[in-house]
C-alpha cells in the first residue's frame, strides 16, 4: 500500500479481554516495528521484526504482550487479559531495510481504551 | 539503555521569530540521526535527516556535533502551522532501531 495502515484505528475493552492489534506495513519493506504511546509520553519501543523474524522483543512490557509477522507482511499485536495501564496509542513503522538510514514511516495508530 | 534527551518545552515563539532547540544522545554508535514532527493526535513524520555537515531544507536548518553528542534544529520565519511536538531521532547501533527523545513542544503565537 501507499502507507502503513493500521487497524482499527480506536478500539474500546474492557479490562481482561484480549485485543488484536494489525499492522500492514508499506510494501517491500522488510522491517517492522512496534511502539506505544501513552498520553503525554515519548514512544516506548515494544518489538522490531526483520522479515518474519523478531531479533529484539526486550520491549515488551510483559508476557501479556505478543507479536508475530507472517510473509514479511502483516503484523498482528496482541494483548491478553488488557489492564488499565495498557491504554495508550500503539503504532506501527516501517523501513526498508534494518539499517534506518531513511527513517520510518509511522501508521496513525490505534487509540486503545481498557475501561 | 540508550537515551535521547530533549527539553519537553513547551517553547512559546512569536511568528516570524527565529527558534532552536537541541537533544542530546548517548550512544556514540550512533550513525543516523533524524528530527520528526508529531502534530496533536497524530502519528510522527519524518521532517528531516540530519547530517554531519549539517544541512538545510527550507526554513529549517539541522546540525550534528558528534563530539559533544547533540544534534539540533533552527526554524527561521516560524510560521503558525509550525506548531507540534518536535521529536529527535538517533539510531540505536541495535536490533531496536531508532531511539526517540520524548519531544519538544513548540507553540507559535499570532
Amino acid at each position: 500500500g501507499a502507507g502503513v495502515s493500521q487497524s482499527p484505528s480506536n478500539k474500546v475493552t474492557e479490562k481482561g479481554k484480549d485485543v488484536e492489534l494489525r499492522c500492514d506495513p508499506i510494501s517491500g519493506h522488510t522491517a517492522l516495528y512496534w511502539y506505544r504511546q501513552s498520553l503525554g509520553q515519548g514512544l516506548e519501543f515494544l518489538i522490531y521484526f526483520q522479515g518474519n523474524s523478531a531479533p529484539d522483543k526486550s520491549g515488551l512490557p510483559s508476557d501479556r504482550f505478543s507479536a508475530e509477522r507472517t510473509g514479511g507482511s502483516v503484523s498482528t499485536l496482541t494483548i491478553q487479559r488488557t489492564q488499565q495501564e495498557d491504554s495508550a496509542v500503539y503504532l506501527c513503522a516501517s523501513s526498508l531495510e534494518a539499517g534506518q538510514a531513511r527513517g520510518y514511516t509511522f501508521g496513525s495508530g490505534t487509540r486503545l481504551t481498557v475501561v | 539503555r540508550k537515551e535521547v534527551e530533549q527539553d519537553p518545552g513547551p517553547f512559546n515563539v512569536p511568528e516570524g521569530a527565529t527558534v532552536a532547540f537541541n537533544c542530546t544522545y548517548s550512544n556514540s554508535a550512533s550513525q543516523s540521526f533524524f528530527w520528526y514532527r508529531q502534530d496533536c493526535r497524530k502519528e510522527p513524520k519524518l521532517l528531516m535527516s540530519v547530517y554531519s555537515s549539517g544541512n538545510e531544507d527550507g526554513r529549517f536548518t539541522a546540525q550534528l556535533n558528534r563530539a559533544s553528542q547533540y544534534i539540533s534544529l533552527l526554524i527561521r520565519d516560524s510560521k503558525l502551522s509550525d506548531s507540534a511536538t518536535y521529536l529527535c531521532v538517533a539510531s540505536g547501533g541495535g536490533a531496536d532501531g531508532l531511539t526517540f527523545g520524548k519531544g519538544t513542544h513548540l507553540i507559535i503565537q499570532p
